[in-house]
């Protein structure tokens, strides 16, 4: 079946280290997104990309940064992790010839700074 | 900003009850959908609601598009366990180009067997 992938599922690290959170996609889809999820607050968006180097920032951008050299890989990056970023992350992809923007979730990683 | 508030947060029913959720806004959206996330996955697409009064069936859940297209609803017949999860909608200000989602904040279901 064609898939979302999020590897790691799980990861706990330390406050200033570098995290690299990684999405893989088999649907063909061109659009990509990363979202947080936290408690109370509903998914929001951090990055999204419509097509290979596509990079555009969402709703809570600062903090992260993101990479798509390739159609079906789309990376989220902590440059330097803080607490506050603990919570759930889940990358999805959309197609672009879909009017309503239907999108598809990977499974998660769950986050935890210390 | 939150555009789309969910009601209740929580709702906890017994087997067999049913029940209905909200979501609402003060904004009109294009197009909405309704997301169920179950517990360490994530969410999956259930509908997608576009015309003002929609009324869509899926098995037991009635989802339906108000009227003015700034609010929908959820109700489920006859909750069943398999039903528990977190219940997402998202709406869509504009089907052109490069429109995001702007999700709720979710209602958490659980059917008690």
């Amino acid at each position: 079946d064609a898939d979302v992938t999020q590897t790691p599922r799980n990861r706990i690290t330390k406050t200033g280290k570098r995290i690299m959170l990684e999405c893989s996609q088999t649907k063909g889809h061109d659009r990509m997104y990363w979202y947080r999820q936290d408690p109370g607050l509903g998914l929001r968006l951090i990055y999204y990309s419509f097509d290979v180097k596509d990079i555009n920032k969402g709703e809570i951008s600062d903090g992260y940064s993101v990479s798509r050299q390739a159609q079906a890989k789309f990376s989220l990056s902590l440059e330097s992790a803080i607490p506050n970023q603990t919570a759930l992350y889940f990358c999805a992809t959309s197609d672009s010839l879909r009017v309503f923007n239907e999108q598809f979730f990977g499974p998660g990683t769950r986050l935890t700074v210390l | 900003t939150q555009l789309l508030e969910q009601s209740p947060q929580f709702l906890s029913i017994q087997e067999g009850e049913n029940l209905t959720v909200y979501c609402n806004s003060s904004s009109v959206f294009s197009s909405l959908q309704w997301y169920r996330q179950e517990p360490g996955e994530g969410p999956v697409l259930l509908v997608t609601v576009v015309t003002g009064g929609e009324v869509k069936k899926l098995k037991r859940l009635t989802f339906q598009f108000g009227d003015a297209r700034k609010d929908s609803s959820l109700h489920i017949t006859a909750a069943q366990p398999g039903d528990t999860g977190l219940y997402l909608c998202a709406g869509q200000h504009s089907n052109f180009g490069n429109e995001k989602l702007t999700f709720g904040t979710g209602t958490r279901l659980t059917i008690i067997p």
